[in-house]
């Protein structure tokens, strides 16, 4: 299958501080990246859809000025979390779409953990 | 409104136990479907997915899922279970091709424990 890898996979810092992550793509090229956040114990929650070249897509209640998406080339998206405080703390994982024309697939990422203290 | 079910929260069976994970859609068409697995503080592992043709899917690690499009259930099953499939797994539907939205609808996750 097809893989796609996060950096880093956990990252400690001081509120205030921005955070970068990045999701790559090791083996295709994706047009579509999806960004999830998970809470401990809970599902997937879509925060946004990564499309290169264009601006990112994002859902209902996720602050576009505070999870900057870019997603500068086929291979890589990146998600900032800017000025981060502890409720921003959590799980998050990537995922890139692939695959022929009617099966395309979703490849997550091993996710990164955020500890803002 | 489009939704994916996975009945049980948890689930306990014992190590070399057959396993059935259920899995219940509702949706306007037949989705694509998947099956992934999540290890704690890991990423998400697709395990099988369907899209269309013999509605038995086999996977990888020993599991398979049956798409029955009348009870609109796509369960997953493993004849028997290893101490290391313990881990959380979710069902999703892509409903891309029906709706235009590539975004995935997740259930809410099955966890599993294995009794040695």
């Amino acid at each position: 299958g097809a893989v796609v890898s996060q950096h880093p996979s956990r990252v400690i810092c001081k509120s205030g501080t921005s955070v970068k992550i990045e999701c790559r793509s090791l083996d295709f090229q994706a047009t579509t990246m999806f960004w999830y956040r998970q809470f401990p114990k809970q599902s997937l929650m879509l925060m946004a859809t990564s499309n290169e070249g264009s601006k990112a897509t994002y859902e209902q209640g996720v602050e576009k000025d505070k999870f900057l998406i870019n997603h500068a080339s086929l291979t890589l998206s990146t998600l900032t979390v800017a000025s981060a405080h502890p409720e921003d703390s959590s799980f998050y994982i990537c995922s890139a779409r692939v695959g022929p024309q009617g099966q395309e697939t979703q490849y997550f990422g091993p996710g990164t953990r955020l500890l803002v203290l | 409104a489009q939704s994916v079910t996975q009945p049980d929260i948890h689930i306990t069976v014992s190590e070399g136990a057959s396993l059935e994970l259920r899995c219940n859609y509702s949706y306007g068409a037949t989705p694509y479907l998947f099956w992934y697995v999540q290890s704690p503080g890991q990423g998400l592992q697709l395990l099988l997915k369907y899209f269309s043709g013999d509605t038995l899917v086999q996977g990888i690690k020993g599991f398979e899922a049956e798409f029955k499009r009348s009870q609109s259930s796509f369960n997953l099953r493993k004849p028997s279970v290893h101490w290391s499939d313990a881990a959380e797994y979710f069902c999703a539907v892509d409903p891309f091709y029906t709706s235009g939205t590539y975004k995935y609808i997740f259930g809410t996750g099955t966890r599993l424990k294995v009794l040695a």
